[in-house]
Formats: structure tokens, sequence, C-alpha cells
């Protein structure tokens, strides 16, 4: 079964850092680009960030470029985001995302989401 | 950015109705543009990628057109199973972007 695996949600006060991560199975994560996706309670959401499968392209959303690093490991088919400086509005459940084909076609396999809270 | 604005942001309906959303580009975005339906504690699932293509494994009753700026979602003969909120999502250029969503409940 093709399936994305979130991880590393937690409670962390501003100013902390989190690693979210991202486990695959039932395909290899090097034959497609990934992205990070949150949504802040009760709202929409948000693109976070991208990689491609090479990692040669990435990007990040205004709101969180200089402060979080996407990356993925293919040979333990994983994917990362690292949040540092963490603010109050980073507070969100975070999705990873599989691109169907390529960045332009839409994510096909979502994660089940991992929650961050940033609190005092 | 390309904004996106989605409407109506909400709206009620009955089993059996037809059902239209629309997602307007603040620019041209040709036809990358895609739908996602979520359902209340779940992970977005997607529905239509590049305007009008049904991803595999979603009902024929789902369909979605345009191109440029203008889009639409439509349900046929809505069923008990689709009272979920609905997104369009542009892929065509960074920062990509999410509509505002439509949440469709039960008349």
């Amino acid at each position: 079964e093709v399936q994305l695996v979130d991880s590393g949600g937690g409670l962390v006060k501003p100013g902390g850092s989190l690693r979210l991560s991202c486990a695959a199975s039932g395909f290899s994560v090097s034959s497609f680009g990934f992205n990070w996706v949150r949504q802040a309670p009760g709202k929409g959401l948000e693109w976070v960030s991208s990689i491609s499968t090479s990692s040669n392209y990435i990007y990040y959303a205004d709101s969180v470029k200089g402060r979080f690093t996407i990356s993925r490991d293919n040979a333990k088919n994983s994917l990362y985001l690292q949040m540092n400086s963490l603010r109050a509005e980073d507070t969100a459940v975070y999705y990873c995302a599989r691109d169907k084909d390529d960045i332009l076609s839409g994510y096909s396999v979502w994660g089940q989401g991992t929650l961050v809270t940033v609190s005092s | 950015d390309i904004q996106m604005t989605q409407s109506p942001s909400s709206l009620s309906a009955s089993v059996g109705d037809r059902v239209t959303i629309t997602c307007r580009a603040s620019q041209s975005i040709s036809r990358y543009l895609n739908w996602y339906q979520q359902k209340p504690g779940k992970a977005p699932k997607l529905l239509i990628y590049t305007a009008s293509n049904l991803e595999s494994g979603v009902p024929s009753r789902f369909s979605g057109s345009g191109s440029g700026t203008d889009f639409t979602l439509n349900i046929t003969s809505l069923q008990p199973e689709d009272f979920a909120t609905y997104y369009c999502h542009q892929s065509y250029s960074t920062p990509l972007t999410f509509g505002g969503g439509t949440k469709v409940e039960i008349k």
C-alpha cells in the first residue's frame, strides 16, 4: 500500500526547533517530488515548501523562508522539515504530500498530518 | 503571488443536488489547477488535477473545467459522503497557493 506517515510534531516554546519526518512505504521516494502543507486550527491549507526529485529545486513560502529547511533521504525513503525559530503563527497540522507526477500535477498522496503547537 | 478566490465559502445542499464551486486566479495559471476534498480531522484528498483530469478512484460525479483564471468544480447528484470542505490549488508558480475553501453542508 502506498502510504506516507508524518511524525515529529509536538509542543515547543517560541524560538524553539522541531524536525518533522515523513516516512514513505509502498513506493520509492526517489521518483517523486514532495511538499509540506500546513493547516492552522480551523483554517485553510497553506503551502510551506517543495523539493524536487534530485533536490535541485527547493522552494519555500515567504512566511518560513530562512527558518525552515526541507530535505530528503532517498536511502531512508523519507522526507524532512527542519523548523527553527518557531513562532506562535507556525502552530498547525503539518502534512507531507507527494506530487502526483510533477510539481504541476497536484498532490496525490498525503500523510496523516502531525500537529505542531508553538506556545510558552 | 497568485491569489486564489473560491466561491461560495459555504453552501447548503441536499442529497441528489448538483453543486458548483468556482475558483478564480488573480492571473492566468493555464490549466494548472487542482481540487481537493477534506473531511474533518483528515488529510486532503486529490479529486481533480490540471483542471479537468479525474484522479484515479474518484467517482465520476465529480468533474472540473476551466483554464486561464476561471475554474469550476461540479458535483452531480451529491451523495452523503460528499459533505466536506473543498479547496482549489494552483500549481502554476511558486508560491503555490490554495483557495480559502468551500464548506458543503447538509441542508
